[in-house]
């Protein structure tokens, strides 16, 4: 079965510094994606960054890059310049190809203070 | 614009009672799913319907039903035989997104029993 992990007890960060989320997974299947998601408090689920289990560079988008190390199994994000608006809940999930459905981590609190 | 909506936002219920929760999307998506959070906890797949007139469980499908009699609408009813209904449930669609498949969500709908 599929699972994702996410352990990182609730985060403080400073704003305008920079933020890493852990998430590891596990498959045996060899064609997946990775997700991460942003959920502020309003409970809305926001699309942040996609990697693919093939793709040979980690995905970057805006302030939101993807660490991804296949071998370890590990989907890290990270947010660099942290703004007060990045104060949210984050999901890792896992889409699995076998039959197109997304597994998701439990999620990492994330507070930037000024 | 183009999106999903769901309503009501909040609904109060007493046990026994059966209610529908609504999800609405104008994006054209074929694909549409239910998901259910629980507090501190990460999303869980109820049902999901790759096309109109078909849909399969999730991993929590007992004591929930759905239809997909149009593209654009896939209700779930959380009926009496559920026996923890209070949570937050999120639907969503799965469209292309700089050439990934992404599932993109509605605000959600918060459902307490009384």
């Amino acid at each position: 079965a599929q699972k994702i992990t996410q352990t990182q007890p609730g985060m403080f960060v400073q704003e305008k510094e920079a933020v890493t989320l852990d998430c590891t997974y596990d498959t045996s299947d060899p064609s997946y994606g990775l997700f991460w998601y942003k959920q502020p408090s309003s409970g809305e689920m926001i699309f942040l960054i996609y990697q693919g289990s093939y793709d040979q560079q980690n995905a970057t988008e805006g302030r939101y890059s993807l660490n991804f190390q296949k071998a370890r199994k590990s989907a890290n994000l990270v947010i660099s310049a942290s703004q007060l608006g990045d104060s949210a809940m984050y999901f890792c999930a896992m889409r699995y190809y076998g039959n197109n459905r997304l597994a998701f981590g439990k999620g990492n609190q994330v507070v930037v203070i000024p | 614009d183009g999106g999903i909506t769901q309503s009501p936002k909040y609904l109060f219920r007493k046990e026994g009672q059966n209610v529908t929760l609504s999800c609405e999307q104008n994006l054209n998506h074929d694909a549409m799913y239910w998901y259910r959070q629980d507090p501190g906890q990460g999303l869980r797949l109820i049902y999901y319907s790759q096309i109109v007139n078909d849909f399969q469980k999730g991993d929590i499908a007992e004591g929930y039903s759905v239809s997909r009699e149009k593209k654009e609408s896939f209700p779930l009813t959380v009926t009496s035989a559920q026996k923890n209904p209070t949570a937050f449930y999120l639907c969503a669609s799965t469209g292309q997104i700089s050439g990934a498949n992404v599932l993109t969500f509605g605000a959600g709908s918060r459902l307490t029993v009384l």
